[in-house]
Order: structure tokens, then sequence, then C-alpha cells
């Protein structure tokens, strides 16, 4: 079974540039987050989706971020523009509806504002 | 909102060696969970934990859940670099179907 997949893996952009990241679940995973993980700190969660509908994005800064998942499957993550702040490693998890809350990550892309 | 809190913050064992890592929570643990980051990786699961005084095994590592407490503890037994890494405790905040994570602690492994 395939993982969670994310690209790109790194990204480095100046600030109040754009940035999109992309992020494929573990197939028939309902269930989708995005966290954003600030060196030498835990994962702090971004937005989660329900298939394609938003069941929480209360910690998402709506100002600069953005995330879509059109069709229920795959999802982007945006900021624009990007602040120094942003820099961080940011991770997409899956989980299935009926399969407990267990969470499986991807490999996370690593973002660098300068 | 809950919060949790991980000691140590960093532990450097020489291999062959023991180790504990606790994981105390703000408020009600609903479901406890235990994952390992390598430097520039996603998380891998280890495992989740319920019921208080649930422990489970995965190879060398033993998790314990003590819900009196609000705390749960990763024991490695006996050590190797392998094990090294940022281990992170993750609750079910409030049964709601998301995870809020401690800090981490970061293991290093010595030969």
């Amino acid at each position: 079974e395939a993982g969670v997949a994310q690209s790109p893996r790194y990204k480095i952009i100046e600030k109040r540039q754009s940035v999109a990241f992309w992020c494929n679940p573990i197939s028939g995973h309902a269930t989708l987050y995005w966290y954003q993980q600030i060196l030498g700190q835990g994962p702090k969660l971004l937005i989660q989706f329900q298939n394609n509908g938003v069941v929480d994005d209360s910690q998402l800064p709506k100002d600069r971020f953005s995330a879509e998942r059109l069709k229920g499957v795959d999802s982007t993550l945006k900021i624009q523009p990007a602040k120094l702040e942003d820099s961080a490693v940011y991770l997409c998890a899956s989980s299935p509806w009926r399969g407990g809350i267990t969470q499986y990550f991807g490999p996370g892309t690593r973002l660098t504002v300068l | 909102s809950q919060e949790l809190e991980q000691s140590p913050q960093s532990l450097i064992v020489q291999e062959g060696k023991n180790l504990t890592i606790n994981c105390t929570s703000s408020k009600t643990l609903y479901g406890l969970y235990w994952y390992k980051q390598k430097y520039g990786e996603g998380l891998i699961f280890l495992m989740m934990l319920q019921k208080g005084g649930e422990e489970k095994s995965h190879e060398k590592i033993t998790a314990k859940l003590d819900e009196k407490k609000q705390q749960s503890s990763l024991h490695i037994t006996a050590s190797q670099p392998s094990h090294a890494g940022i281990y992170l405790c993750g609750a079910d905040e409030e049964g709601f179907q998301k995870l809020v994570f401690g800090t981490g602690t970061r293991l290093l492994v010595s030969p």
C-alpha cells in the first residue's frame, strides 16, 4: 500500500512570494490533515478535511493560507504572501473514516522563507 | 485547549541502555498516540493507547497509559542507534478526531 505522498520535498522562496504544496493521501482515506511544524516544536494542525469538506480550520491563518481538496482525494495548501515566520515543515496526514483516527503522515515539505 | 508536556526534552544514552520518555496532558486523555520522527522526515506511527492501564509493545518499545495521572510513558529496552530520533506524543483532543502534539523528545544513542 502506497503511503502519503507530498511534493515538493523542499522549497526556498523570498518573503512576499507565493508557494503551493501538494498532498496525495493513502487510497481510500477520507480524512486529510495539514500540519505546520516549526523547528523544535510539535506539529500544529492547520486544517482537517473530511472528503472534500472542511471539518476544522480554526488554526489556519486565513489571511494568507488557503487549502482545498476539490475531489475529495488530493489536496493543495497555498501560502500567499509568505512571511519569514512561515518557515517550517508542512506535513500532510490521512486517516480512514472507519479505521479509528490513527493518522499516517507523509514525508513533509520543508519551506524556507528568506 | 489541551497541552502535552514531554520530558525530558532531549536525551543521550549509551547503546544498550534503557530509557523512559514521559508525556503529561493538561486534560483528560481520550486517546494517546506515540510517533517517531527522524530529522527532515514525516512521523511514523508507533502505537496508540486508549484505556487506563493499557500497555502495548512493539519490538523493544513499550508504552503505558495512566489515565488517572493523565500521563503516558514510552520505554525503550536495550537502546540501539536505530532508535535515535524525535519521539512525539499526540492526544485526541476531546474526542474530536484531531491530534494535539507535545514538543517532542530528541533521543540520541551513542555507540
